[in-house]
């Protein structure tokens, strides 16, 4: 099994639709990340989490929520989607930083179209 | 703020050639991480290598390599003897020390190898 799973794979919804997209991870990291790919702009921080009480907003924010429901789960819901939430959108963990520079794991991603 | 800026948006190399993509970034910060990830078609997101910025040395992951100035801001990376699976769209990151609550990436390079 991965070792950080996101679902579903691939998401068409309508306009006005509430959506959530779900990730769990088996690595024991204590943080989580949801970014949000799009072409010629690359990944960017929409929420990042450092444990189960600690939410934190990133550079774009606006049009989501977050939910950490437990130290392996964290969630993105977009609560009335429109057509530009149409983007690759990412789960990833960290170790905590004063172990070492060992980057990210991430999710296989997942492709939302908003129609 | 932190940015980090690719400025080839497509490469293109042929097979067992060697093919070197741009990066730099802008920061105040002394002591940081750098990482280049790997995005081939399936869109999983595969850490390639990473260089501390208090090394001086160069890091070096079999056939990919960095060459990074430091007071220069850059980082590229260096794929010798390129191969048909190292076609894939490849992103630069910066991350500061100590935080490790975001990444800053690049707008990413798609390489393309020709057989």
């Amino acid at each position: 099994d991965a070792d950080v799973t996101q679902t579903p794979r691939n998401r068409i919804t309508k306009t006005g639709k509430r959506i959530m997209l779900e990730c769990s991870q088996t690595k024991g990291h204590d943080r989580m990340y949801w970014y949000r790919q799009d072409p010629g702009l690359g990944l960017r921080l929409i929420y990042y989490s450092f444990d189960v009480k600690d939410i934190n907003k990133g550079e774009i924010s606006d049009g989501y929520s977050v939910s950490r429901q437990a130290q392996a789960k964290f969630s993105l819901s977009l609560e009335s989607a429109i057509p530009n939430q149409t983007a690759l959108y990412f789960c990833a963990t960290s170790d905590s930083p004063f172990a070492g520079p060992s980057g990210y794991t991430f999710g296989s991603g997942t492709r939302l179209t908003v129609v | 703020a932190q940015t980090v800026t690719q400025s080839q948006p497509e490469m293109s190399v042929q097979e067992a050639e060697t093919v070197t993509l741009s990066c730099t970034y802008d920061t105040s910060e002394n002591n940081y991480y750098l990482f280049w990830y790997k995005q081939p078609p399936s869109r999983q997101m595969i850490l390639v290598i990473r260089q501390e910025a208090y090394k001086q040395q160069n890091a070096t992951e079999n056939r990919f390599s960095v060459n990074f100035q430091k007071a220069a801001k850059s980082f590229s990376l260096k794929i010798s003897d390129s191969q048909l699976g190292d076609t894939a769209m490849y992103f630069c990151a910066f991350m500061r020390q100590n935080t490790g609550n975001q990444f800053y990436f690049g707008t990413g390079t798609s390489l393309t190898v020709i057989p």
